[in-house]
C-alpha cells in the first residue's frame, strides 16, 4: 500500500501557482519525500525531493511541514504543459532494501 | 530525454509466449528498477537491482524474472504470457540514493 495520500484531481488556471498537497503521516525519520509527474503515458519524470527542509529547483518548490507529516509541491506559474499526474512518494535514500510504492497520484488539469 | 533507453518500444505477442524487455540505464547509474503500469493497477514496483545484485522485490509474478548484467544493462523476462500482462513496462535508473530517471517504456500487448 502507498504510504502517501493525495487528492485524486485538481484544477489550476494557466499562469497561476499550482499547490499540490500530500499526506505522509507515517513517514519514518530516514525517509525522503519525492515528487514525480507523468504526462500521458510517458515515463514518470523526477521533479524534486526533500528530507525536512524546504527545497526549490528550476521546476518547483517543495514545502515540508515541521512534523514532516505532509508536504506541498508548488508549481509557481503553471502552464498547459504541466497538465499531468503528480505522484508523491516516500522512501529512504539508500541503495536498496525498499520498495518504491506509487499511489494513484493527483491528476492536475491546467486550464487556459 | 532522461538518458534511459528501453527496447523494444512496442511488442505484440500471443498468450503463452515469452518476451524479453531490455533497459540501458544512464551512463554510470548502478541501480535499475522495473515497473509495470496497467490501466487498472497504476504504477507497480516489480524489482530493483544494484550493481548486478537484486536489492528489493515487489509483487513480481513467478513467471517474470529479471537480471542486471556486468555492463549494467538489465533485462526483464516475461514468460507464459497472459492477457492480463498487457501493460506499459518502465525501467528507471539511479546514480545515487535519490531520484530515479525513467525510460520511455515498452508497451506490451498480449493477444
Amino acid at each position: 500500500d502507498a504510504k502517501t495520500t493525495q487528492p485524486p484531481s485538481m484544477d489550476c488556471a494557466e499562469g497561476r501557482a499550482a499547490n499540490l498537497p500530500c499526506n505522509h503521516s507515517t513517514i519514518s525519520g530516514n525517509e525522503y519525500v519525492y515528487w514525480y509527474r507523468q504526462i500521458h503515458s510517458q515515463g514518470p519524470q523526477y521533479i524534486i525531493h526533500g528530507l525536512k527542509n524546504n527545497e526549490t529547483n528550476e521546476m518547483a518548490s517543495l514545502i515540508i511541514t515541521e512534523d514532516r507529516k505532509s508536504s506541498t509541491l508548488i508549481l509557481p506559474h503553471a502552464t498547459l504543459r504541466d497538465t499531468a499526474v503528480y505522484y508523491c512518494i516516500v522512501h529512504p535514500a539508500n541503495t536498496g532494501g525498499f520498495k518504491t510504492i506509487f499511489g494513484a497520484g493527483t491528476r492536475l488539469f491546467v486550464k487556459a | 530525454d532522461s538518458g534511459v533507453t528501453q527496447t523494444p518500444k512496442h511488442l505484440i505477442t500471443a498468450t503463452g509466449q515469452r518476451v524479453t524487455l531490455r533497459c540501458s540505464p544512464r551512463s554510470g547509474d548502478l541501480s535499475v528498477y522495473w515497473y509495470q503500469q496497467s490501466l487498472d493497477q497504476g504504477l507497480q514496483f516489480l524489482i530493483h537491482y544494484y550493481n548486478g545484485e537484486e536489492r528489493a522485490k515487489g509483487n513480481i509474478l513467478e513467471r517474470f524474472s529479471a537480471q542486471q548484467f556486468p555492463d549494467l544493462h538489465s533485462e526483464l523476462n516475461l514468460s507464459s504470457l497472459e492477457l492480463g500482462d498487457s501493460a506499459l513496462y518502465f525501467c528507471a535508473s539511479s546514480a545515487n540514493r535519490y531520484e530515479q530517471y525513467f525510460g520511455p517504456g515498452t508497451r506490451l500487448t498480449v493477444t
